[in-house]
């Protein structure tokens, strides 16, 4: 089992729909967790971090945390056809080591 | 804004050849990290280096090996490169509490051995 696990997709939404991705972790002792979006041959380009519990907005992206229940997600409104790409979820484990999930491949269609 | 700065960006090698990746990071930033993403993987990390002393290890292959210098780039040394050594190395850098502290990627060098 990897200690991040995502559903790989793709999550194929409507232009202007909300997307919605999501990640469990296994190691309760994670503190800080980071969202990631990868376009295809490019780097990781951060989107959110999160370090408490319950929701943080930024602009179209509103990160969720719940360490009760070992779950992150990412909700991404009026999803636009430049939103398609591989969202990256990652934990810190360690001391600073970024454990990443396979990553979800979003589509979103005109 | 800088970002983090990775030489070279393309790298074509041979078996049992050996190759060396240079990060510069973001100015001000103490810490760097190296990762590897293979074909259609997610990024693996390898080793990280807070304030010139290595800070975690990863998988990171006994055949390559890494360092922080006095200016905070850093370089990732790789002896008898395989096949499988094929990816896309990206260096990350952070400040402060790294735990805490988001890392910014560079822009990787795509490494191919054949």
């Amino acid at each position: 089992q990897k200690e991040v696990e995502q559903n790989s997709g793709p999550l194929s939404v409507p232009e202007g729909a909300i997307a919605s991705l999501n990640c469990t972790y296994s190691d309760r002792g994670s503190q800080s967790f980071f969202w990631y979006r990868q376009y295809s041959g490019k780097s990781p380009e951060l989107i959110m971090f999160i370090y408490s519990n319950g929701d943080k907005e930024d602009g179209r992206f509103t990160a969720q945390l719940n360490k009760a229940s070992q779950y992150v997600s990412l909700l991404i409104r009026d999803s636009q056809p430049s939103d398609s790409a591989t969202y990256l979820c990652a934990a810190i484990l360690g001391y600073n080591k970024l454990i990443f999930g396979a990553g979800t491949r979003l589509a979103v269609h005109p | 804004a800088a970002g983090v700065i990775q030489s070279p960006r393309h790298l074509i090698k041979e078996k049992r050849e050996t190759a060396t990746l240079k990060c510069y990071p973001i100015p001000r930033h103490d810490t760097v990290y190296w990762y590897q993403q293979g074909p259609g993987q997610d990024p693996q990390f390898l080793i990280s280096f807070y304030e010139k002393m290595q800070s975690d290890k990863g998988s990171i292959p006994d055949r390559f090996s890494a360092q922080q210098f006095s200016d905070y780039h850093s370089e990732l040394n790789m002896s008898s490169l395989e096949l499988g050594d094929s990816a896309l190395y990206f260096c990350a850098s952070s400040f402060g509490v790294p735990s805490y502290n988001e890392q910014f990627f560079g822009p990787g060098t795509r490494l191919t051995v054949l």
